[in-house]
């Protein structure tokens, strides 16, 4: 079974630059997750999709960050203008969504961010 | 505000030893903890522990949740330097959601 796809691997941006990653999730999870994980921490939540409906995006600072899963398969993340701070790994995570049960994220091989 | 705390955030032991990972949490409707293992690239899966499996082992390593303190440990026995990682404590609340702890660092010298 492949896993979660994410593209590209490293981007090296300057700030006010835009950037955009792009992920494809486990084939028939409907849950998407995009997380942000700065050097140190743990992965933040950013925004999470069922299907193609946003479920929680309340951590998407949304003055420049916006993303989409318009078929309800893959997904974009965008970031207009960057900042220094958003150099980070961005991950993306899928599930298969069951309703009863916390179901198993499954997490792609990151997008690493610099901002310079 | 839903909160997970892990300690200790760094542990260098040496190839052989046992370690244990804690894991606090603070969140509401409570569903699931997960643990996961992160080397340079993506957080890979552990464990699960819900209120009706509150224990797991895999090999070496094995996890328990204690519901009444709001907490889990992971174990590692006979430590080997391909266990150094990161390891992730998550936990899960409504909707699916997973709040992540920062993370402990260990690093297993032969």
């Amino acid at each position: 079974e492949a896993g979660v796809a994410q593209s590209p691997r490293y981007k090296i941006i300057e700030k006010r630059q835009s950037v955009a990653f792009w992920c494809n999730p486990i084939s028939g999870h409907a849950t998407l997750y995009w997380y942000q994980q700065i050097l140190g921490q743990g992965p933040k939540l950013l925004i999470q999709f069922q299907n193609n409906g946003v479920v929680d995006d309340s951590q998407l600072p949304k003055d420049r960050f916006s993303a989409e899963r318009l078929k309800g398969v893959d997904s974009t993340l965008k970031i207009q203008p960057a900042k220094l701070e958003d150099s980070a790994v961005y991950l993306c995570a899928s599930s298969l969504a069951a309703e009863l049960y916390q179901e198993t994220q499954y997490f792609g091989p990151g997008t690493r961010l610099l901002v310079l | 505000e839903d909160k997970v705390v892990q300690s200790p955030l760094s542990l260098v032991v040496h190839e052989g030893d046992t370690v244990t990972l804690n894991c606090s949490y603070e969140v509401t409707n409570f569903r699931s903890l997960l643990w996961y293992k992160q080397e340079k690239k993506a957080p890979t899966f552990l464990f699960m522990l819900t209120s009706s499996g509150i224990e797991k082992k895999s090999g070496r390593l094995s996890s328990i949740l204690d519901k009444k303190e709001l907490s889990s440990i992971l174990n590692i026995t006979a430590t080997q330097t391909g266990d150094s990682a990161i390891y992730l404590c998550a936990v899960g609340g409504g909707a699916q959601k997973l709040v992540f702890g920062q993370g402990t660092r260990l690093t297993i010298n032969p």
